[in-house]
This record gives structure tokens, C-alpha cells and sequence, in this order.
């Protein structure tokens, strides 16, 4: 069973473009989160989506960030207008249930940095 | 809101050393309790959770107990090795299962 998937796994952008990161669950997920990674820190969680749904986006900034995740596809991230301060790693979960209890499973991680 | 504070690093440990790394919580209901490990540039692996007060989670040698006395959920190894080298994270569940809330994270190195 592949394990979650994110791709790019590096990206550069120059200040003002447009960023997409793409996550594909594994198979049989339909919970994906999405989190980011800054430099020497934690991860901070930004939004949880199950198919076509956004649950909760209390961690997305107001505005330039958008996610989403179609009944066909992968979960995409959208960055419009990045700036530097967009550089960091960001992290797809998916689980198989909305529970706290379920563990989440992370893929490998896209690192965005903007020049 | 919900909380997690971790021992800061980094952590240097010579192999066959004991380890600890403390992690306290903060949280309304009950949460579920986790430890992952991000080797470097790598994503976050589960290493251990534990989903009630009392539980012990373990594996590939480490433990934690979850104490809901003391709010705390603390790593162990009895023997590291220079492979578990890597940056350790504890972390909650709220509740309702829709984030996962981190530490900061602790840095271990383990020296041969």
C-alpha cells in the first residue's frame, strides 16, 4: 500500500508567483490535513478537508492561501503571491477516519523556497 | 486552545545511553497522545500513541506512558543507538480528530 504522496518534493518561486503543492492520500483516505513546517520549529496545522469538503481552515491565512480537494485527484495547495516568508515545509496527513484517535500519516514533505 | 511543551534541544547522548525526552500537554476533554520522528529531510513517521489515561505506547524500543495526573507523556529508550538520531515530536489529538497540535520538537544526536 504506497504510502502519502506530495509532489513536488522542492519548489522554488520568485517573490509574486503562484505556488501549487499536490497531495495524494493513501488509498482508502479521504481525510487529508495539511501543515506547515517553518525553519527550527514545529509543525503548525493549516486545514483539514475530506473529499470536496473543507472541515477546518482555523490555521490558513485570511488571504493568498487556498486548499482544496476534488472527488477525482489529489488535494492541492495554492499559494498565490508567494513571498518569503511562504519558505517552509509543507506536510500532508491522511487518515482513514475523523477520530482522535486515528493516527495520521505523513508523506515525505514539499519544501517551498522563494527567492 | 490545546498545547504541547517539549524538552529543548538538542539532546547528546553517546550510544547504549538511557534516554529521555519530557513532553507535558495541554487540552480540554481527552486527547489522544502521539510521538513521531522526522529524520532529515523526511516527513513525519508515527512512533508510538497512546489513546486513554494509563495506556503505554511502544515501539522499536521506545515507551511512553500517558498521565493524565501530571499532564505529561514522556519518551524513553533504555539504549539508544546511532541510527535513532533524528528530531523527535510530541503531539495531541483534540477530540473531535481535526488536528494534530505539535511540540516544538527536540533534536536528539547520538554519538558512537
Amino acid at each position: 500500500n504506497a504510502g502519502v504522496m506530495q509532489n513536488p518534493r522542492h519548489l522554488v518561486r520568485r517573490r509574486g508567483q503562484e505556488a501549487r503543492l499536490r497531495c495524494s492520500p493513501m488509498k482508502g483516505h479521504s481525510h487529508v490535513y495539511w501543515y506547515r513546517q517553518l525553519p527550527e520549529e514545529g509543525l503548525k496545522f493549516m486545514v483539514y478537508l475530506q473529499k470536496e469538503n473543507i472541515i477546518d481552515e482555523s490555521g490558513m491565512p485570511k488571504e493568498r492561501f487556498s486548499a482544496e480537494f476534488p472527488k477525482e485527484g489529489p488535494s492541492i495547495l495554492r499559494i498565490q503571491q508567494v513571498v518569503r516568508g511562504d519558505s517552509a515545509a509543507y506536510f500532508c496527513a491522511s487518515s482513514p477516519r475523523r477520530t482522535g484517535q486515528e493516527t495520521q500519516y505523513f508523506g515525505p514533505g514539499t519544501r517551498l523556497l522563494v527567492l | 486552545g490545546d498545547s504541547v511543551t517539549q524538552m529543548e534541544g538538542p539532546v547528546t547522548l553517546s550510544e547504549e545511553a538511557f534516554l529521555t525526552i519530557n513532553c507535558t500537554y495541554t487540552a480540554t476533554g481527552y486527547p489522544s497522545l502521539f510521538w513521531y520522528v522526522q529524520y532529515p529531510g523526511e516527513g513525519l513517521q508515527l512512533l508510538l500513541k497512546a489513546t486513554k489515561a494509563d495506556d503505554k505506547g511502544s515501539n522499536k524500543g521506545f515507551e511512553a506512558t500517558y498521565r493524565k495526573e501530571t499532564t505529561s507523556f514522556h519518551l524513553e529508550k533504555g539504549s539508544v543507538q546511532v541510527s535513532d538520531s533524528a528530531v523527535y515530536f510530541c503531539a495531541l489529538s483534540d477530540d473531535g480528530g481535526n488536528k494534530l497540535v505539535f511540540g516544538a520538537g527536540t533534536i536528539l544526536r547520538v554519538k558512537s
